[in-house]
């Protein structure tokens, strides 16, 4: 696709409920990451993939964050038992390579643990 | 460690005058550094980065900034705003792995709201 793509835009779940976002990195590009970023905060590093496997996912902050890419493309970030701590803007961003630092984001899923 | 501080949460200007935001890092390691913008309803886009090269950095729509070691400062510079600029502004800096390499990896800092007056 033209850009990096992240569905859904909003998500609103209850605490204690799982729930799976998913990011569509722009095309050829091998290298994505998750960041959170809450109201008032900078992004926040959270995950970085180079093709299928997690290089770096010493931002997630606990057990219950995973994240998936397993085709080298698509990755999902699944939260398990959500809090309302988790509520943010979660950004993927993707790059043509693992030595790029030009990051392209996605618009974000807003979630929202009630 | 790496750290970022964007001086001022928000930052109002006229149409017309100087864009100044002021961002100090620090690092333990010669930095990378970026500044991102974020439109309303969009992605962060990169405006610009240093990676050790010239010390003055040009970005896209009439941006720059300069990388000064000395005052451990980035800071970003449009001599004259447009309302379009109206923006989210972050600076970040990037991590490095075990070889050196710079990556996606970034450190941000909490970010400036640029307002620009007609």
């Amino acid at each position: 696709g033209a850009g990096v793509s992240q569905t859904p835009s909003n998500k609103v779940t209850e605490k204690g409920k799982y729930v799976e976002l998913r990011c569509d990195p722009i095309s050829g590009h091998t290298a994505l990451y998750w960041y959170r970023q809450s109201l008032g905060q900078g992004p926040e590093f959270l995950i970085y993939f180079q093709g299928t496997g997690a290089a770096d996912d010493s931002g997630l902050p606990n057990d219950r964050f995973f994240a998936v890419r397993p085709e080298g493309s698509v990755s999902t970030l699944k939260i398990q038992r959500t809090e309302r701590g988790d509520s943010a803007v979660y950004l993927c961003a993707s790059s043509l390579s693992r030595v790029d630092e030009k990051l392209f984001f996605g618009s974000g899923t807003q979630l929202s643990v009630l | 460690a790496q750290s970022v501080t964007q001086l001022g949460s928000h930052v109002s200007v006229s149409e017309g005058a100087l864009v100044l935001l002021r961002c100090n890092y620090s690092s333990s390691v010669p930095p990378y550094l970026f500044w991102y913008v974020q439109y309303p309803n969009q992605g962060l886009q990169l405006l610009l980065k240093y990676t050790s090269a010239a010390t003055l950095v040009k970005g896209i729509n009439g941006f720059e900034a300069e990388f000064k070691k000395s005052e451990t400062s980035f800071h970003l510079t449009k001599p004259s705003a447009h309302m379009s600029d109206a923006a989210e502004y972050f600076c970040a800096v990037s991590a490095r792995n075990a070889g050196g390499t710079s990556y996606g990896k970034l450190t941000f800092g909490q970010g400036t709201i640029l307002t620009v007056h007609p």
